[in-house]
């Protein structure tokens, strides 16, 4: 039980599709993060929330779109991706968005574009 | 751009012996250092964090030391068991966690 819980844990989609990802902590944190994870690359941060606003898009394309309603929740919604996006996908959280705080990363939803 | 770099990329090594993982990191400017396993397919999880005052961390059989000013920070397992076998990453935290590629340990039995 990291506290970070994603949603589904695997998830096949075609193209044309529209899914979403799900992420929820239990920490009573204010930051919250989306990661993409690809085979032999580093993990790339995509989005930033703090206090469920959006404070970071690091160029990621407009087939990804994140959402916060609130504190504890956050969603990945996708649609008319390509299987370049295959990946896992993952969310952490922290306390707050700055120095001196450690992040919680989720398990993960492994994403497979066909 | 933060750069982490860590070395090795793979190390195999049999049970109970002394694990030694490197990481660098080119922008020395950090708040902290977090190092995290990784099992295959699944999330991360927070071994040890490391403020950027200290100059080292420890839990149980895990020591994670940290050198600022030259971008550098070791982690050391002691008595390495079979279940230690994952992937270890670095992230150090400047305006954001950074990542290496971590290092893909297997302690074998």
């Amino acid at each position: 039980e990291t506290g970070v819980t994603q949603t589904p844990r695997h998830l096949v989609m075609g193209m044309t599709n529209k899914k979403s990802l799900k992420c929820e902590q239990h920490l009573g944190h204010n930051a919250m993060y989306w990661y993409k994870q690809s085979a032999k690359k580093p993990l790339e941060l995509m989005f930033v929330y703090s206090l469920e606003e959006r404070v970071e898009n690091n160029s990621v394309p407009s087939r990804f779109s994140p959402e916060c309603p609130n504190s504890s929740h956050l969603f990945l919604h996708l649609h008319t991706l390509q299987p370049e996006d295959s990946a896992l996908y993952l969310c952490a959280s922290s306390r707050e968005r700055g120095a001196n705080t450690e992040a919680f990363f989720g398990q993960g939803t492994r994403l497979t574009v066909v | 751009k933060q750069e982490v770099t860590q070395i090795p990329a793979a190390l195999s090594v049999p049970e109970g012996e002394n694990l030694v993982l490197n990481c660098s990191f080119t922008d020395s400017a950090i708040y902290n250092l977090q190092w995290f396993r990784q099992d295959p397919g699944k999330g991360l999880t927070s071994l040890l964090l490391i403020q950027s005052s200290q100059r080292e961390q420890t839990s149980g059989r895990l020591n994670a030391s940290l050198d600022k000013s030259s971008g550098r920070s070791t982690l050391y397992i002691a008595a390495s068991q079979p279940g230690d076998s994952a992937t270890y990453l670095c992230a150090p935290y400047s305006h954001k966690l950074s990542f290496g590629a971590g290092t893909t340990v297997t302690v074998r039995a």
